[in-house]
């Protein structure tokens, strides 16, 4: 009950095009997802967050999409750029002082010209 | 703002010895840090949830006397590789919760790189 499942493995999109990345949770009390990118050899980087009272969250160009009857969250990357190309994690947890993250498997993005 | 350092970035040792990694958090008070490991190509695998003043809570199947931890101020938790081994060779990640947004936020160092020889 505590998996959150990622999907697809690995992502090929062209320049200016939309990265979509998915994500399904089982357990109902997980109340925060973030999504996390990572470059090779670096740590990950908080990218965007939503809790489950919104169904959409926006920054910039990188927008969440949340289904809570579904138990799914997806990413969407609007015109994709070779900088975007890194490997994404999303993440589940519930809030307060024993919270922990229940990462995703990951998504490799590779953003080609 | 929520910087969290770590240090060495990368570190290479001889089997047996040990070696330790900082975890800073630079602008804000973290009571709880947590340390991950890192496989190629794989995701996070949390080793341990590190808080400031108390004993370290470890995952099943980590060994708690090969990754000592302590978590001696707001702002600092170390973790200490004892007797390693070729097979600790990985790389290791802490992160610190932010105490906004009802602790669940979590910023993440820049990660260790740890070979053992």
């Amino acid at each position: 009950q505590q998996q959150v499942k990622q999907s697809p493995q690995s992502l090929i999109v062209q320049k200016g095009g939309i990265s979509i990345i998915n994500c399904a949770y089982e357990n109902t009390a997980f109340d925060y997802f973030p999504w996390y990118q990572q470059f090779p050899g670096k740590g990950p980087a908080l990218l965007i967050a939503i809790r489950p009272d919104v169904s959409e969250k926006k920054e910039g160009r990188f927008t969440i999409s949340f289904n809570k009857s579904a138990k799914q969250f997806s990413l969407h990357i609007m015109d994709s750029q070779p900088g975007d190309s890194a490997t994404y994690f999303c993440a589940a947890s519930k809030t307060g002082t024993a919270s922990k993250l229940t990462f995703g498997t990951g998504t490799r993005l590779q953003v080609t010209l | 703002g929520a910087v969290v350092s770590q240090h060495p970035s990368w570190v290479i040792c001889k089997s047996g010895t040990s070696v330790k990694i900082e975890c800073r958090s630079l602008d804000f008070q973290a009571t709880t840090m947590f340390w991950y490991r890192q496989f190629p190509k794989q995701s996070l695998m949390l080793m341990a949830t590190s808080n400031e003043g108390s004993k370290a809570t470890y995952e099943q199947g980590v060994e708690k006397d090969k990754f000592l931890i302590n978590h001696a101020s707001l702002t600092l938790s170390t973790l200490t590789v004892t007797s390693a081994h070729p097979e600790d060779s990985s790389f290791y990640i802490c992160s610190a919760r932010s105490p906004g947004t009802g602790f669940a936020e979590q910023y993440f160092g820049p990660g260790t790189r740890l070979t053992v020889t």
